[in-house]
């Protein structure tokens, strides 16, 4: 157990919906990262908040946003959902900014149909 | 902007057996560190070893290590005395900077799914 908590664990949706996945770090850690991992494009970054404020973007489509709040927690709200966004979506923490090691959670699987 | 390639999409290996898996990568970094990660058939991505650029000395975890080859650019990663626990799918992660500049991520290869045969 990593200590990062994701939820919900499953989720299944239709498209053109709206979703939000909420994780929260390990205790101490400051910095949230959003990845995502599909069978087509591997797993990849989407998003880095630290102690708040966004710190680096990746592969975040325009209908993703994410948000980290006073309490460290973070969600990443997925709307307009295609089919193509069916994936896991990961959470990872780690103490400080990017050059700590990242522990990740256990996922959320994301099913559009 | 990094890569990281890992050609071995599957291996079998004998329980009990020591087992390498392949990892390369391709940075202009001076420093960068490099990961591997376990990724379970249940889904979890475990954290199992890490390896900075300016590390003189391969890094080790228990039955873990990786053998750390700057200048051939490979980072693979050593199981000693595999376990049937061990049936997972393994990535390589290198941390470096993004293509936009602003801040330095984990870059994943695609992973290579090891299976621990009785």
């Amino acid at each position: 157990d990593s200590g990062v908590t994701q939820t919900p664990k499953h989720l299944i949706t239709a498209t053109g919906q709206r979703v939000t996945l909420r994780c929260s770090p390990r205790s101490g850690d400051l910095s949230v990262y959003w990845y995502q991992q599909s069978l087509d494009q591997g797993l990849q970054f989407l998003i880095q908040y630290y102690n708040g404020e966004e710190r680096a973007k990746g592969n975040i489509l325009e209908r993703f946003s994410a948000q980290q709040f006073p309490d460290l927690h973070s969600e990443l709200n997925l709307s307009s959902l295609e089919l193509g966004d069916s994936a896991l979506y990961f959470c990872a923490s780690s103490v400080r900014d990017h050059g700590d090691t990242q522990y990740f959670g256990p996922g959320t699987r994301l099913t559009v149909l | 902007a990094q890569k990281i390639t890992q050609t071995q999409p599957g291996m079998f290996v004998q329980e009990k057996e020591a087992v390498t898996l392949d990892c390369t990568y391709d940075t202009s970094d001076q420093s960068y560190g490099l990961f591997w990660y376990k990724q379970p058939s249940s889904g979890e991505m475990i954290f199992l070893i890490y390896q900075g650029s300016y590390d003189e000395q391969n890094a080790t975890e228990g039955r873990y290590s990786l053998n750390f080859q700057k200048a051939r650019k490979s980072a693979n990663l050593v199981i000693s005395a595999s376990q049937l626990g061990d049936s997972a799918m393994y990535f390589c992660a290198m941390r470096g900077w993004l293509s936009s500049g602003s801040a330095r991520q984990l870059t994943f290869g695609s992973g290579t799914q090891l299976t621990v045969l009785p």
